[in-house]
């Protein structure tokens, strides 16, 4: 598409729920990174696909959060037993091509995943 | 490693006036540096980026940033504030794939 989609746009749920944010990235794009941004940070990193594979994963908090990307396109980031705590907007973001590409580090982002956790 | 750190959490300034969203960044290696921007209910958008090329980096919308070593800054300005450059900042640094952000710095612009 002609740019990267988040659905839903904002989700409420309560206390303990799973929750599942989907990314579609630019058509063509290898790299996707999820960010985390609560209210009044800047987003912070939380995973990066190069491809199918997580390049990196350090930035998941706890074994709650997984994501992943089975085809190399769409991604699904994964919360288990929601806490308060985890409410923020949850953005996505793709590049043409990872580490030493000409297109390196030239994210473009989603508008984000509200979810708020009750 | 890499951290950047915004000086000002908010910048107020009158229409017509110069914007200047301020900087410092810190990194073991020679860094890329970006800003980018972020107005309410939209998703984040490259202002420029800075690769090492020359100091002094144009972006959109009339903004630009200077890259000075001896100063580990990366300052933004823009000669003359318009009311639509009213929004969240952003610096950035990165010398691998992954961005770390900055805490923001929250232009007003006033008529």
């Amino acid at each position: 598409g002609a740019g990267v989609s988040q659905t839903p746009s904002n989700k409420v749920t309560e206390k303990g729920k799973y929750v599942e944010l989907r990314c579609d990235p630019i058509s063509g794009h290898t790299a996707l990174y999820w960010y985390r941004q609560s209210l009044g940070q800047g987003p912070e990193f939380l995973i990066y696909f190069q491809g199918t594979g997580a390049a990196d994963d350090s930035g998941l908090p706890n074994d709650r959060f997984f994501a992943v990307r089975p085809e190399g396109s769409v991604s699904t980031l994964k919360i288990q037993r929601t806490e308060r705590g985890d409410s923020a907007v949850y953005l996505c973001a793709s590049s043409p091509s990872g580490a030493g590409g000409s297109g390196a580090n030239v994210l473009t982002f989603g508008a984000g995943s509200r979810l708020t956790v009750l | 490693a890499q951290s950047v750190t915004q000086l000002d959490s908010h910048v107020s300034v009158s229409e017509g006036t110069p914007v200047l969203l301020r900087c410092n960044y810190s990194s073991s290696y020679s860094p890329s540096l970006f800003w980018y921007v972020q107005h309410p209910n939209k998703g984040l958008q490259l202002l420029l980026k800075y690769t090492s090329a020359a100091t002094l980096v144009k972006g959109i919308n009339g903004f630009e940033a200077e890259f000075k070593k001896s100063e580990t800054s990366f300052h933004l300005t823009k000669p003359s504030a318009h009311m639509s450059d009213a929004a969240e900042y952003f610096c950035v640094v990165s010398n691998t794939d992954k961005l770390i952000f900055g805490t923001g710095t929250r232009l007003q612009v006033f008529p």
